[in-house]
């Protein structure tokens, strides 16, 4: 079976610009997530998706935007680019947004990222 | 909030030696707990997850991790290095039972220890 998959592999973008990063769940799955992984530091929760609605969102400017389609596949979308959004952003899917009371231990299985560089 | 130290960004052990890396959790009740393995360009791989069964995990590639309360401490061990486990890995929380709120299947890493193994 396929894994995550995550569109493009490396970008290369100005300040400024706008960037779409996508992203294609395990098939079963319903949930994405989105990280950010500066170099040296652990990834960064951007947001997760389950059944199309937003269900979480991490400390991250309305400048970062995403959304999932019937297919439960999802793009992350960023404007206004700066240079310190230079970074791995990562695609986690598994099979629920969370358990009914709150806390998840669903696995999270992450794809290969997407290396952005804003010059 | 939810935090995860991981003591000592770089580790260095000799093949057939143990591997220890060390993670602490700060957390009001006893959160889920995983690791994750990184190999250079790639994505992030569960090693094993915590989620309130048995205290000590068994994981892939010979990894194990035992929970302690008590010391808010969930390390990673290996009873014997191979050239193969050379990569950097990240200690990560998700929110507990009953979190509710935006945290919905947020993982919260710490900021990954990386590990070499010399001949």
């Amino acid at each position: 079976d396929a894994g995550v998959t995550q569109s493009p592999t490396h970008l290369i973008k100005t300040r400024g610009q706008h960037v779409t990063l996508r992203c294609s769940p395990i098939s079963g799955h319903k949930s994405v997530s989105w990280y950010q992984q500066v170099l040296g530091q652990g990834p960064q929760f951007i947001f997760q998706y389950y059944e199309k609605e937003e269900r979480g969102r991490g400390n991250f400017p309305d400048r970062f935007s995403a959304r999932q389609f019937p297919n439960y596949s999802s793009e992350l979308n960023v404007n206004a680019l700066l240079l310190g959004d230079s970074a791995l952003y990562l695609c986690a899917s598994s099979l629920a947004g969370t358990s009914a009371r709150g806390g998840s231990t669903d696995t999270q299985y992450f794809g290969p990222g997407t290396r952005l560089t804003v010059l | 909030a939810q935090s995860v130290t991981q003591l000592g960004s770089h580790v260095s052990v000799s093949e057939g030696a143990l591997v220890l890396l060390r993670c602490n959790y700060s957390s009001s009740v006893p959160p889920y707990l995983f690791w994750y393995v990184q190999y250079p360009n790639q994505g992030l791989q569960l090693l094993l997850k915590y989620t309130s069964a048995a205290t000590l995990v068994k994981g892939i590639n010979g990894f194990e991790a035992e929970f302690k309360k008590s010391e808010t401490s969930f390390h990673l061990t290996k009873p014997s290095a191979h050239m193969s486990d050379a990569a950097e890995y990240f200690c990560a929380v998700s929110p507990p039972a009953n979190a509710g709120g935006t945290s919905y299947g947020k993982l919260t890493f710490g900021q990954g220890t990386i590990l070499t193994v010399h001949p």
